[in-house]
């Protein structure tokens, strides 16, 4: 299983662009790369999931370069409510993830 | 809607009792998992169940025990020989296609006194 490495922490202010990024120098062929983000008292919710390149959905962006050995959460124009911890997982369909710590992001008024 | 309940939200429970945590889910999913969180933490994995009638243990097995009898049911029970089982615990599920995402259950918080 591809090990991960993010921030342990952020802290932005309303209405900027927030980026996260996760190393994961392992990963393997067959391993998508995973968002989740969690609130407290709450179970993580799934953010975005890609392969390589660009990826976007209505909340974020994923960008992952072509050697795949990181990737970038993309949170545009972030307000207070975004303020929670975020995830990065990498693994294939059938594997057993791993979560690790998490970034946690603050935003600031 | 499709999704995955957990009951109850909080529960207490005294030393040396064992309690058990309902985890049902409607999407026809066919692995689920059961995590824990402590403050502060990230997830640690407890067991899962990738088929109805087989389960493997997690990261952090000991004091736990599960069963897998139908596909929508994946219950934890906590035992009393769990040392420090005050903590968040949460269920999940995935659809074991080429891509895939957890769909996570609401949690329940565990206090024992």
């Amino acid at each position: 299983l591809a090990k991960t490495t993010q921030p342990i922490s952020m802290d932005s202010y309303e209405g900027q662009e927030v980026n996260i990024t996760c190393s994961h120098n392992n990963i393997a062929t067959n391993d998508y790369i995973t968002w989740y983000q969690q609130f407290p008292s709450q179970g993580p919710r799934f953010i975005i999931q890609g392969y390589k390149t660009k990826v976007t959905n209505e909340v974020a962006s994923l960008f992952i370069p072509a050697d795949r050995k990181s990737s970038t959460l993309s949170l545009p124009r972030v307000s207070l409510s975004d303020t929670a911890v975020y995830y990065c997982l990498v693994g294939a369909p059938d594997d057993k993830i791993i979560f690790g710590k998490g970034t946690r992001l603050h935003i600031l008024p | 809607d499709g999704g995955i309940t957990q009951s109850p939200k909080y529960l207490f429970r005294k030393e040396g009792q064992n309690v058990t945590l309902s985890c049902e889910q409607n999407l026809n999913h066919d692995a689920m998992y059961w995590y824990r969180q402590d403050p502060g933490q990230g997830l640690r994995l407890i067991y899962y169940s990738q088929i109805v009638n087989d389960f493997q243990k997690g990261d952090i097995a000991e004091g736990y025990s599960v069963s897998r009898e139908k596909k929508e049911s994946f219950p934890l029970t906590v035992t009393s020989a769990q040392k420090n089982p005050t903590a968040f615990y949460l269920c999940a599920s995935t659809d074991t296609g080429e891509s895939y995402g957890y769909t996570f259950g609401s949690g329940t918080r565990l206090t024992v006194v």
